[in-house]
This record gives C-alpha cells, sequence and structure tokens, in this order.
C-alpha cells in the first residue's frame, strides 16, 4: 500500500464547477499536510498549506481530518487555468521529508 | 530571488552510459534535495543533503546512483551505468533550514533523462 494514495483521474468539469480531490495517508506520525500543484512539464510548486482547522485561500479550500488520515481539496468555480495535477503531500517529521501522492489530473473544460 | 537552477534540461542517453545532473539551490538554502518523477507518478525522494551532510538516502540505489555537495552549495547528481527504467524526470529542490516556512519546498525545472 503506498503512503500517499489519491485518485488518479482525470477529473474533466466545465468552467465554473466544483470539484473535490480526496487524499489519504497510512503514517500516523505525519506532521503536516500541503497540496502542491504541477503544470503539465513543469515542476511542482505549494499550492496550500492543509490544516486541522480548515483552511482557505480564494476559491481554495483544505481540509484535514487526522483521525481518518484524509485530506481534501476543494476548487470553486473552476477555471481554464486550474487545469493541472494536483499533488497530495505530506510531511513526515523532523527532517522534511516529503511524500507525494501520485496527484490527480484535473482538466477544466470550456 | 533567484529560483533553483538545474542543468541540462534534457539529456539523452543509452543504457549502461554515464550521466551528470546538476543543481544550484536557491542563495542560502540550507537543504538540497534530489528526487526521481516517472511519468504517471508523483516526485521520489532519492538523497537529501543539509548544508553538505546527507540526512537521508534510504531510497537512492547507491549501486548505481551518486549524489554529492561538497561546499554545501551546488550539488550533481550521477548515475552509472544508466537503465531504461532509470527513464524520468530528475527534479532538484531546496529550502531554508529553522524558519517558520522551512517546510516548503523550491523545485527547479528538472532535468528529463531518456534512456534508450
Amino acid at each position: 500500500r503506498k503512503e500517499v494514495e489519491q485518485d488518479p483521474g482525470p477529473f474533466n468539469v466545465p468552467e465554473g464547477a466544483t470539484v473535490a480531490f480526496n487524499c489519504t495517508y497510512s503514517n500516523s506520525a505525519s506532521q503536516s499536510f500541503f497540496w502542491y500543484r504541477q503544470d503539465c512539464r513543469k515542476e511542482p510548486k505549494l499550492l496550500m498549506s492543509v490544516y486541522s482547522s480548515g483552511n482557505e485561500d480564494g476559491r481554495f479550500t483544505a481540509q484535514l481530518n487526522r483521525a481518518s488520515q484524509y485530506i481534501s481539496l476543494l476548487i470553486r468555480d473552476s477555471k481554464l487555468s486550474d487545469s493541472a495535477t494536483y499533488l497530495c503531500v505530506v510531511n513526515r517529521g523532523a527532517t522534511n521529508k516529503l511524500i507525494f501522492g501520485t496527484g490527480t489530473l484535473l482538466a477544466v473544460q470550456p | 530571488e533567484a529560483g533553483v537552477a538545474q542543468s541540462p534540461r534534457y539529456k539523452i542517453i543509452e543504457k549502461r552510459q554515464s550521466v551528470a545532473f546538476w543543481c544550484n539551490p536557491i542563495s542560502g538554502h540550507a537543504t538540497l534535495y534530489w528526487y526521481q518523477q516517472i511519468l504517471g507518478q508523483g516526485p521520489k525522494l532519492l538523497i537529501q543533503f543539509q548544508n553538505n551532510g546527507v540526512v537521508d538516502d534510504s531510497q537512492l540505489p547507491k549501486d548505481r546512483f551518486s549524489a554529492e555537495r561538497l561546499k554545501g552549495v551546488d550539488s550533481t547528481l550521477k548515475i552509472q551505468p544508466a537503465k531504461l527504467e532509470d527513464s524520468a524526470v530528475y527534479l532538484c529542490a531546496s529550502s531554508p533550514l529553522n524558519r517558520a516556512s522551512s517546510y516548503e519546498q523550491y523545485f527547479g525545472p528538472g532535468t528529463r533523462l531518456t534512456v534508450t
């Protein structure tokens, strides 16, 4: 079993739609959590950190459930420019080691 | 602020040949990482340096891969000899140390390696 699991998609949604991505992690000692965005043939970039209290950044909302070891990302009012792969990332501990999921591909259609 | 620099951007070699990749992290970043990203997968950490010391190389195939960061700044990753399954994008990342933002890793553009 992979340490971080995501649905690979692709998710094909129309502009303006709301889309949600889910992710589970297996190591209960994981300390911090992130969503990274990776455009086609580009490097990953930090989208947002994920906190137990939930956090929002414009159209993006991230949620963490430590008891269920579950992370989510909600994108409202999807834009064409949101088309990318979204990587669920877990920081295992003091050495800042990041464990990446396989990524979920989002394609927003006009 | 200049980002993480990597070269070359693309490399095509035959199996059993050797190849080396270079990375220059963001100025002042103490921690440097090398990742391997195979098509359709997320990046996988190969090795992590803090200054010029190795923090984690548990997933580095040491029979063929080596890396160094001699002066605690730039780094090289070498594969010798290459296998077909080494075809991937090799990403370098860096992060600062002992700051609230230390968990964010900044990635370079990567080197796309094709082994034929």
